[in-house]
């Protein structure tokens, strides 16, 4: 069975940090690798997709990794913001049998501290 | 709308009662995804539909919870019998085909709180 790790799983940094959040899953047989964010009281935001045949992807201050081989995926996110105060979730899509869902970790708690 | 919407965003029962949560895709997604995420954990996989069609429902925890999707658009998420443990938001998402390719695209959740 597929199980994703979020670490750490609560940060709070100073505004204006660089900062790595983590993500391992014991299976390496997927599709893609999706890293989202959750607000209190909202739903999932997608923030990037790495298919499993992509190393990284970026969207502006975001940088996502994926090591398939390993099973291990890391965001990047620079120059910290309050605004970026946030759950981060990471899931993988598994690439055989069983559910066509997602499999979550448990989040990594961000604050970032004005 | 533009996005997924959900009903009633928030819903208390008292245990025993039957609850029906609501999801509305992005107009023309062929995929409907259900997911439950308890306080503190991540999203869990309930039911997956491709159109009308429920092709995966693995993650459903017992046969108290049913889901449909008759006409291939809105869904529902029926919870017979609640109990506390079923406590949780329950997450709805739809992508545009199903492809692995796909981004899932969620809805703001309803919270089911069974006293």
């Amino acid at each position: 069975k597929q199980e994703v790790t979020q670490i750490p799983a609560a940060l709070s940094v100073p505004e204006g940090e660089n900062l790595v959040l983590n993500c391992s899953f014991t299976d390496s047989a997927i599709y893609n690798l999706q890293w989202f964010r959750q607000d209190p009281g909202k739903g999932l935001t997608s923030l990037l997709l790495i298919q499993s045949s992509q190393r990284e992807q970026t969207s502006g201050r975001l940088n996502a990794s994926l090591d398939k081989s390993s099973g291990r995926s890391t965001l990047y996110i620079a120059a910290s913001q309050p605004g970026d105060s946030a759950t981060y979730l990471c899931a993988v899509r598994p690439h055989r049998g069983g559910a066509d869902g997602l499999t979550f970790g448990k989040g990594t708690h961000l604050i970032i501290q004005p | 709308g533009a996005g997924v919407s959900q009903s009633p965003r928030y819903k208390v029962a008292k245990r025993g009662q039957d609850v029906a949560l609501r999801c509305d895709p992005i107009s023309g997604h062929v995929s409907l995804f259900w997911y439950q995420q308890a306080l503190g954990q991540g999203p869990e996989f309930l039911t997956y539909f491709q159109n009308e069609a429920q092709l995966d429902k693995s993650g459903l925890p017992s046969d108290r919870f049913f889901a449909e999707r008759p006409e291939g658009s809105v869904s529902t998420l029926k919870i017979q019998r609640t109990q506390q443990e079923d406590s949780a938001v329950y997450l709805c998402a739809s992508s545009l085909v199903g492809l692995s390719t796909d981004t899932q695209y969620f809805g703001p959740g309803t919270r089911l709180t069974v006293l």
